[in-house]
């Protein structure tokens, strides 16, 4: 069974980096599928923020796409996200995610992890 | 990239059918049969209910069903169960290579 964990700082300053890991259990990374971020800020919708392939491919959401970067590190099974200069506007939980199907859907989701921006 | 637009709520009684709207444009739901429909709990990630429009992944309910008509898509939920009751998202690809949410509607089984 694929499982995904995300981890990283629960708390990042305003003007920090935001940093985060997803550890992909039961699947290897290298076989393929592209893995991604998706945030929900609190008591609000889902943002799709970008998807990677081990390749090197990467697709992410304009209006995030200046201050994102993304990595995949296949030795240890898992990709990660920074996001540069965060403000409170980025505070949400953050889900990685497999997509799958080429373009399609999302069929395994971490548990989320809660990232509050504030000093 | 603008959200894809879907009803705040929606509320039925239990054994009740309730449809889901989703609308787009032609640079998304319109132009791909890349739909797919998630179910969220409170305090829960959320969860894979249909994809491409209208298949459903192993273990889903077939009360779930999925379909699409020009630029918008649908989600119903038939026989109604309180179990349903839950935030469920549309999502779409786009012509840009990326993907976009809808707003979310919270369903409420009366």
């Amino acid at each position: 069974q694929v499982q995904l964990q995300e981890s990283g700082p629960g708390l990042v300053k305003p003007s920090e980096t935001l940093s985060l890991t997803c550890t992909v259990s039961g699947y290897s990374i290298s076989s393929g599928y592209y893995w991604g971020w998706i945030r929900q800020p609190p008591g609000k919708g889902l943002e799709w923020i970008g998807t990677m392939h081990q390749s090197g491919n990467t697709y992410y959401n304009p209006s995030l796409k200046s201050r994102i970067t993304t990595s995949v590190d296949t030795s240890k099974n898992q990709f990660s996200l920074r996001l540069t200069s965060v403000t409170a506007a980025d505070t949400a939980v953050y889900y990685c995610v497999r997509e799958s199907g080429g373009n399609s859907h999302f069929d395994y989701w971490g548990r989320g992890t809660l990232v509050t921006v504030s000093s | 990239q603008s959200a894809l637009t879907q009803p705040a709520s929606v509320s039925g009684s239990p054994g009740q059918s309730i449809t889901i709207s989703c609308s787009g444009t032609s640079s998304d739901v319109g132009n791909y049969q890349y739909v797919s429909w998630y179910q969220q709990h409170p305090g829960k990630a959320p969860k894979l209910m249909i994809y491409d429009v209208s298949n459903r992944p192993s273990g889903v309910s077939i009360r779930f069903s999925g379909s699409k008509s020009g630029n918008t898509a649908s989600l119903t939920i038939s026989g109604l169960q309180a179990e349903d009751e839950a935030d469920y998202y549309c999502n779409s690809y786009t012509s840009s290579s990326t993907y976009v949410f809808g707003t979310g509607t919270k369903v409420t089984v009366l």
